[in-house]
């Protein structure tokens, strides 16, 4: 199956810094969506961005399907951005299946 | 306000009992996804429904059960085979097979524990 590797594992950043996080992907995919998970567990979709680059306030992203990489952009950070970042991807086989990669913890101090 | 409901919140359950975690939405979506998240981990994908009366097996499905017979609700069964449930549940919702590849929304989770 498609294994998904993100980088770096752990982040710590000062408010105000930005960021780059990536996403690697083994295999070809039609679906590709980054997440925010809070420090209470609540996931929130950030993108769904199989190809292209969407930007949406302070964060962005940015996907190479022919490269097999997302990237992820948060500027300006703020501690409220403070929590882990999943990519997930899907197949071509359109279930609608979603990898999730491990996560990047990412700590935003003031 | 459209979105997805798991309940309860906090679980709690006796060796060798069922439990049964809901999920709920009304956002009209077709297609329910139940994962499972341990510590520090990624969600792992224990079954799926792209459409009532129909759900297929994820990477992890040995010792749960699900059923979907209406579109609002895919209940998660938390068997007595499953010899570690202690985790972070997430039902998420999505378009459907007629548009597979659309943003998954989540609900806000479940926490399952072994008394």
């Amino acid at each position: 199956g498609i294994q998904v590797e993100q980088s770096p594992p752990d982040l710590i950043l000062q408010e105000g810094a930005n960021s780059t996080l990536r996403c690697n992907f083994s295999d070809s995919v039609n679906n590709l969506q980054w997440f925010h998970q809070n420090p209470w567990g609540q996931l929130i979709n950030l993108f769904y961005i199989p190809s292209g680059t969407k930007q949406n306030g302070r964060l962005s992203a940015t996907t190479v399907a022919t490269e097999r990489y997302s990237l992820l952009y948060i500027s300006s950070s703020q501690t409220t951005d403070s929590g882990v970042y999943f990519c997930a991807v899907g197949a071509a086989s359109n279930t609608g299946k979603l990898i999730f990669g491990q996560g990047t913890t990412l700590q935003v101090k003031p | 306000d459209g979105g997805i409901t798991q309940s309860p919140k906090y679980l709690f359950r006796k060796e060798g009992q069922n439990v049964t975690l809901s999920c709920e939405q009304n956002l009209n979506h077709d297609a329910m996804y139940w994962y499972r998240q341990d510590p520090g981990q990624g969600l792992r994908l224990i079954y799926y429904s792209q459409i009532v009366n129909d759900f297929q097996k994820g990477d992890i499905a040995e010792g749960y059960s699900v059923s979907r017979e209406k579109k609002e609700s895919f209940p998660l069964t938390v068997t007595s085979a499953q010899k570690n449930p202690t985790a972070f549940y997430l039902c998420a919702s999505s378009s459907g097979p007629l548009k597979p590849n659309q943003p998954q929304h989540f609900g806000d989770g479940t926490r399952l524990s072994i008394l």
